[in-house]
């Protein structure tokens, strides 16, 4: 059974640091990962998609990589902005466990300006 | 491209009350889901379509809960007899044919059964 999760559960930062965050998964048979964005109350917005055959995927200020046989993803975001407050959701989708898309529980960031 | 559409984005039901929540995808997306999160959880899958096949259930997915996709386009999403149990954020996906195609998300619909 795949798991998820992610660390840390909730962070703090002053606006212009640059972060990570962490996603951990148990079966690194993984077609690809997914990293979203969840701002409270509302639905969830794409942020990046890694193949499971890539190593990383950018876009603007955010960076994902991936190491599939450590089974750990990280989201870096750079130069923070109070805009980037939000819970950050991984998932993965692999061959083990039908088509759906296993989530962690989530890191919920608040960037203070 | 309008993206996820979900309605209503909010349901407040007496328990024991039936509710339908309906999904419309992005258009052209073949692949649909339904999940459901509680607070301060990650979203849990219930149920995936392939255009009007139903694929895969949840075992999450009791039989208080239907979901349908006829002719492949919108989805809806029907609890019955609703329990306080049942309360939470119900959220649809969708993404096109490919193995390794990005999912979109919906809005959600925030269901509350006193």
């Amino acid at each position: 059974k795949q798991e998820v999760t992610q660390i840390p559960a909730a962070l703090s930062v002053p606006e212009g640091e640059n972060l990570v965050l962490n996603c951990s998964f148990t079966d690194s048979a993984i077609y690809n990962l997914q990293w979203f964005r969840q701002d409270p109350g509302k639905g969830l917005t794409s942020l990046l998609l890694i193949q499971s055959s890539q190593r990383e995927q950018t876009s603007g200020r955010l960076n994902a990589s991936l190491d599939k046989s450590s089974g750990r993803s990280t989201l870096y975001i750079a130069a923070s902005q109070p805009g980037d407050s939000a819970t950050y959701l991984c998932a993965v989708r692999g061959n083990n466990y039908g088509q759906n898309f296993v989530f962690g529980p989530g890191t919920r960031l608040s960037v203070l300006p | 491209d309008t993206g996820v559409s979900q309605n209503p984005r909010h349901k407040i039901t007496k328990r024991g009350q039936n509710v339908t929540f309906r999904c419309d995808p992005i258009s052209e997306h073949n692949r649909l889901y339904w999940y459901r999160q509680t607070l301060g959880q990650g979203p849990e899958f219930l149920t995936y379509f392939q255009n009007e096949a139903q694929l895969e259930k949840s075992r999450l997915l009791s039989d208080r809960f239907s979901a349908e996709r006829p002719k492949g386009s919108f989805s809806t999403l029907e609890i019955q007899r609703t329990e306080q149990g049942d309360s939470a954020m119900y959220l649809c996906a969708s993404r096109p044919q490919g193995m390794n195609t990005e999912a979109f998300f919906g809005q959600g619909t925030r269901l509350t059964v006193v």
